[in-house]
């Protein structure tokens, strides 16, 4: 069955201090991993795309087939970046569009 | 550019009401189309999902279905509500060229 675990529903760390957030998922096929985020009251947005391997806002996130991961990494968080963040998968590449989230994780940069 | 509209932004029904949501997208043709209910703690639930005029895709089977009588244009229906349709349901498209999804402003439904 296809599914994103988000294991945390909440991760508090201090300004400066490295943030990884977890993400692992199943899927049969060949799927393509996305992070989205959600700050405070606006709409949903994507963050990063494993296929593209790029840096945003100073996140990273790497796809680990033989762990089945996707976590999304900064080494050094800011206050700005408290926001809800989403693990997604799209079964694309294996011929459905079907795409699907994770439960989400809070993200708190305290001071 | 590409734009994506859904209304109405806030719903309060009572109990066995019909639903109508509708979300239009602009600027682009042929587009994915998708509906969501996002809750607190549960994250954001596919319900359906579309790639192309008359073609839905239902994900969980519940008291809602869905329509896309037109290219841009996605709704999502009850004929009667329960108590448990209570949620912010999401509207997002993609081009599928590029995977990303972009989400409407969301809509607030509450059944009493």
């Amino acid at each position: 069955a296809q599914r994103v675990t988000q294991p945390e529903k909440l991760l508090s760390v201090f300004k400066g201090a490295p943030v990884e957030l977890k993400c692992n998922y199943s899927y049969s096929g060949s799927p393509e991993l996305f992070w989205y985020v959600q700050y405070s009251r606006q709409r949903l947005q994507l963050l990063l795309r494993h296929i593209s391997r790029e840096s945003i806002k100073g996140f990273t996130a790497d796809l680990n087939k033989g762990e089945t991961s996707f976590h999304l990494k900064k080494p050094f968080a800011q206050e700005e970046d408290s926001a809800m963040y989403y693990c997604a998968l799209s079964g694309r590449n294996s011929g459905t569009y079907k795409y699907i989230f994770g439960t989400g994780t809070r993200l708190k940069v305290l001071a | 550019s590409q734009t994506i509209h859904q209304w109405p932004a806030t719903l309060v029904q009572p109990v066995g009401s019909p639903l109508s949501l509708e979300c239009t997208v602009e600027g682009t043709s042929n587009p994915n189309l998708y509906w969501y209910r996002q809750a607190a703690g549960r994250g954001l639930q596919l319900l359906f999902y579309s790639v192309g005029i008359g073609q839905i895709s239902s994900e969980v089977p519940q008291n809602l279905s869905a329509s896309r009588p037109q290219d841009r244009q996605f709704i999502l229906s009850s004929k009667k509500l329960l108590l448990s349709d209570s949620g912010f349901y999401l509207c997002a498209w993609e081009t599928g060229s590029t995977g990303e999804l972009f989400f409407g402003e969301g809509s607030r439904l509450t059944v009493l």
